[in-house]
């Protein structure tokens, strides 16, 4: 079945590199698109970017200067690099498959940025 | 951008109550709405597509309606397992985004 999961650090320092790793099963990264989300705590959903199936990246004007979506196809795997981070940027981050629409997501990675 | 304004923030119901959440969008997103339901600490659940088109495993107590820039989604009657957040989506256009949420207390 389809499946997605998030992993990466639960503890950022302000400043540094944010990397996750979505890794994605029941489904190839070659016929479907994998997006990435998140969530501040109490607060409401933002999409960030999408990694399209033919390879190509898109990514909200909120982040496109400190992001970066790449893929391993090999291993189905999906990463997210966002740099520069601050303690704004402390969320749950999720990936998702779209297919028309974002329809598995996985179960979120919490992220806090702090020193 | 296209801003998604949904309310209510939030509601508080009784089980059997009639819900109905709404999203309004900034422009004209041609039916391309979903509603996802997401609970304390867990993944987002996609239940509605399109505006109407219910995912399978959707219970029908669910429905989703609209046109234009107004929709909403509703829940029938509302059973003990809908107490959670509720948030639409807009996909007619990059860069997708979403409604603020909306909580559903029991009352």
């Amino acid at each position: 079945q389809v499946q997605l999961k998030e992993s990466g650090p639960g503890l950022v320092q302000p400043s540094q590199t944010l990397s996750l790793t979505c890794s994605v099963s029941g489904f190839s990264l070659t016929s479907y698109h994998v997006g990435w989300f998140r969530q501040p705590p109490g607060q409401g959903l933002e999409w960030m970017g999408i990694m399209w199936a033919g390879g190509k990246t898109e990514y909200s004007s909120v982040f496109t200067s400190r992001l970066s979506i790449t893929r391993d196809t090999s291993k189905s795997q999906v990463f997210l690099e966002m740099n520069s981070l601050q303690t704004e940027d402390t969320a749950t981050y999720y990936c998702a498959r779209f297919n028309w629409v974002f329809d598995y997501w996985g179960q979120g990675v919490m992220v806090t940025v702090s020193s | 951008d296209i801003q998604m304004t949904q309310s209510p923030p939030s509601l508080s119901a009784s089980l059997g109550d009639k819900v109905t959440i709404t999203c309004q969008a900034s422009q004209s997103i041609n039916k391309y709405i979903a509603w996802y339901q997401q609970k304390p600490g867990k993944a987002p659940r996609l239940l509605i597509r399109y505006t109407s088109s219910l995912e399978s495993g959707t219970p029908s107590r669910f429905s989703g309606s609209g046109s234009g820039t107004d929709y909403s989604f509703s829940i029938s009657s509302v059973e003990s397992e809908d107490f959670a957040s509720y948030h639409c989506l807009q996909y007619v256009k990059l860069p997708w985004t979403f409604g603020g949420g909306t909580r559903l207390e029991l009352k």
